[in-house]
């Protein structure tokens, strides 16, 4: 079935720093989501892009669909952007996602 | 806001015994899904569905069976839960205009 892997597993930051999430995927996606999930807590979805580069806030997501890859960008990491992103591939007609295993980010004073 | 509330939001059940796990949706969204968390993994589809009265399996769908009674509600039944059922429950439902998902807050199941 189709992979989503993520890398780093994990990312220690210094507030202020840059932070840069990979994700790689098996097959041909019709999309590429990210999310962010708190220890315990719900997911939220950051960005949805199916292609290109997508700008919200401090974070950028590139996705290269033929090259069956993206990338979340953090800007200036702050101490309550710690926490777990994940990206999710969506197949079967956008119907499904499938999620990598996460990038868990620790941002330190 | 979409809102999607899932009930309970822990369980501790007994192997062999019943689990029905519930969600509602104020979003008048068509698709919901059910994905399960184990730690230090992602999510991982059970099942989904695109219209009350319809489900369909998805990527881990044995053991597990699900319920749309209506757009609002999509329940996930384990008839005979097992230990390897123990794990963090998501339900969300998808916006029909972006394909944006809205989770609720999760279901810690653990099975005894």
């Amino acid at each position: 079935g189709q992979q989503v892997q993520q890398s780093p597993a994990s990312l220690v930051l210094q507030e202020g720093e840059n932070a840069e999430l990979q994700c790689n995927f098996s097959s041909t996606a019709t999309r590429l989501q990210w999310f962010y999930q708190r220890p315990g807590g719900s997911l939220v979805s950051l960005l949805s892009n199916p292609s290109g580069t997508k700008h919200t806030g401090r974070l950028t997501s590139t996705t290269v669909t033929k090259e069956r890859r993206g990338s979340l960008h953090i800007s200036s990491s702050q101490i309550t952007d710690s926490g777990t992103y994940l990206c999710a591939m969506a197949t079967g007609g956008n119907n499904k996602l499938t999620f990598g295993q996460g990038t868990v980010l620790s941002v330190i004073p | 806001e979409a809102a999607v509330t899932q009930s309970p939001r822990s369980k501790v059940a007994v192997t062999g015994g019943k689990v029905t796990l519930s969600c509602h949706q104020t979003n008048n969204h068509d698709y919901m899904y059910w994905y399960r968390q184990d730690t230090g993994h992602g999510l991982r589809l059970i099942h989904y569905s695109y219209v009350a009265d319809s489900t369909e399996k998805g990527d881990i769908p044995d053991g597990y069976k699900a319920s749309r009674p209506s757009q609002e509600n999509f329940s996930l039944i384990l008839e005979l839960a097992s230990l390897s059922q123990t794990a963090v429950y998501f339900c969300a439902s998808r916006d029909n205009s972006n394909e944006r998902l809205f989770f609720g807050h999760g279901t810690k199941l653990s099975v005894l």
